[in-house]
């Protein structure tokens, strides 16, 4: 099946820790894409990368980072420095940055505990 | 830059009836235009892609058009059934500048009572 993979599904964090959120896609897509949600708001983009190792952020980048060492995977880190990291986290892909349509993974809901 | 409304933010209809979700958009500077379905915790499903040279989309029951000129869309469902309950996202990629992402409304909540 071609699709895009979120692992984990439920991830809890400590105070002071660092996370990463997995995502994978098997669709042959250039760009990737990483959104926060919460509740009451629109999803927000977080990073976004065209091509393998080369990645832009998006409108909320402080306290994440990136990597895109391979063109089919995309991984998320949550550092200590996000002061307000619970939420849900989106990654989608696209076959090209712009006029084409996006697909989306099933998410990662992340809790600080 | 970039703001998307959506209106109403909730709906609650009979099944069988036909309906309409309203997305506006600030600037009418846009690649395209994508409805999306989110089930509750879960993720986006994609419904319809509207290029910005297109005026509508249709799948099945429904029915996307775009009107960049003005700043709107609206998804048309016909005939809605309890499974069309669901949150609806309308999104655009923004041509004018600053991220390559696509920036989203805050979705219409839509219950269809069986």
């Amino acid at each position: 099946d071609g699709g895009i993979t979120q692992s984990p599904k439920y991830l809890f964090r400590k105070e002071g820790q660092n996370v990463t959120l997995s995502c994978e896609q098997n669709l042959n897509h250039d760009a990737m894409y990483w959104y926060r949600q919460d509740p009451g708001q629109g999803l927000r983009l977080i990073y976004y990368s065209q091509i393998v190792n080369d990645f832009q952020k998006g409108d909320i980048a402080e306290g994440y980072s990136v990597s895109r060492e391979k063109k089919e995977s995309f991984p998320l880190t949550v550092t200590s420095a996000q002061k307000n990291p619970t939420a849900f986290y989106l990654c989608a892909s696209s076959s090209g940055l712009w006029n084409t349509e996006a697909f989306f993974g099933q998410g990662t809901r992340l809790t600080v505990v | 830059k970039q703001e998307v409304t959506q209106i109403p933010a909730a709906l609650s209809v009979p099944e069988g009836e036909n309906l309409v979700l309203n997305c506006s958009f600030t600037d009418s500077a846009i690649y395209n235009l994508q409805w999306f379905r989110q089930d509750p915790g879960k993720g986006l499903t994609s419904l319809l892609l509207i290029q910005s040279s297109q005026r509508e989309q249709t799948s099945g029951r429904l029915n996307a058009s775009l009107d960049k000129s003005s700043g709107r869309s609206t998804l048309y469902i016909a005939a809605s059934q309890p499974g069309d309950s669901a949150t609806y996202l309308c999104a655009n990629m923004y041509s004018g500048g600053g991220a390559d992402g696509l920036t989203f409304g805050k979705g219409t909540h839509l219950i269809i009572q069986p």
